[in-house]
């Protein structure tokens, strides 16, 4: 079955860690182009960051430059994101994305169910 | 980063309606425009990509089109399944990726 499934969210104190890690399976996860969207209640997705299929490349979104950072184990077909110095505007629902796009078209075909991180004191 | 304007934000409609949501790009950004529904507690779901594509799978009284600025995803006679909230998404800037703001089709 092709899915994905994340896991690690939870409730934290601002500028603490946490590490989510998506679980991909059914499909080639080493040919796929990995993204992190998130949504904050309420609002509409905010892509987070990329990483190439074989993790050479990865860009983020310039708000979360510097703490959090996304990696990937082909060994093991997942997908992490590091998130340090978390602040609350960092809440959200993370939700990881296969990138289907050839080159440099890039859209979301396959979303996991999404892991909630709150952001609270 | 390139703003991604929708509209309406909320658009009330019958079932059986033909209904057309708007996206425009604060710059040309070709036809590298992609749409998704997304239900309450689920995650979104693509339905048109590279502008008028259709993914595997979709209703085809879905269809989009446009490209540049001005983008449409029209549904062609509104089904119970499909009161949603609707999200585009560009990918022009490969680096910055943005989403629209949102329209949420709502029973009339």
């Amino acid at each position: 079955q092709v899915q994905l499934v994340e896991s690690g969210g939870g409730v934290v104190q601002p500028g603490t860690s946490l590490r989510l890690s998506c679980a991909a399976s059914g499909f080639t996860f080493s040919t796929y182009g990995m993204h992190w969207v998130r949504q904050a209640p309420g609002k509409g997705p905010e892509w987070v960051a990329l990483i190439w299929n074989d993790g050479t490349n990865k860009y983020y979104t310039d708000s979360v430059k510097g703490r959090l950072t996304i990696s990937r184990d082909n060994s093991k077909n997942t997908l992490y994101l590091q998130m340090n110095t978390l602040r609350a505007e960092d809440t959200a629902v993370y939700y990881c994305a296969r990138d289907a796009g050839p080159g440099a078209q890039i859209w979301f075909d396959l979303w996991g169910q999404g892991t909630l991180v709150i952001v609270s004191s | 980063d390139i703003q991604m304007t929708q509209s309406p934000s909320t658009l009330s409609a019958s079932v059986g309606d033909r209904v057309t949501i708007t996206c425009r790009a604060s710059q040309s950004i070709a036809i590298y425009l992609n749409w998704y529904q997304q239900k309450p507690g689920k995650a979104p779901n693509l339905l048109i990509y590279a502008a008028s594509s259709l993914q595997s799978g979709v209703p085809s009284r879905f269809s989009g089109s446009g490209s540049g600025t001005d983008f449409t995803l029209t549904i062609s006679s509104l089904q119970p399944e499909d009161f949603a909230t609707y999200y585009c998404q560009q990918s022009f800037t490969t680096r910055a990726l943005t989403f629209g703001g949102g329209t949420k089709v709502t029973s009339k």
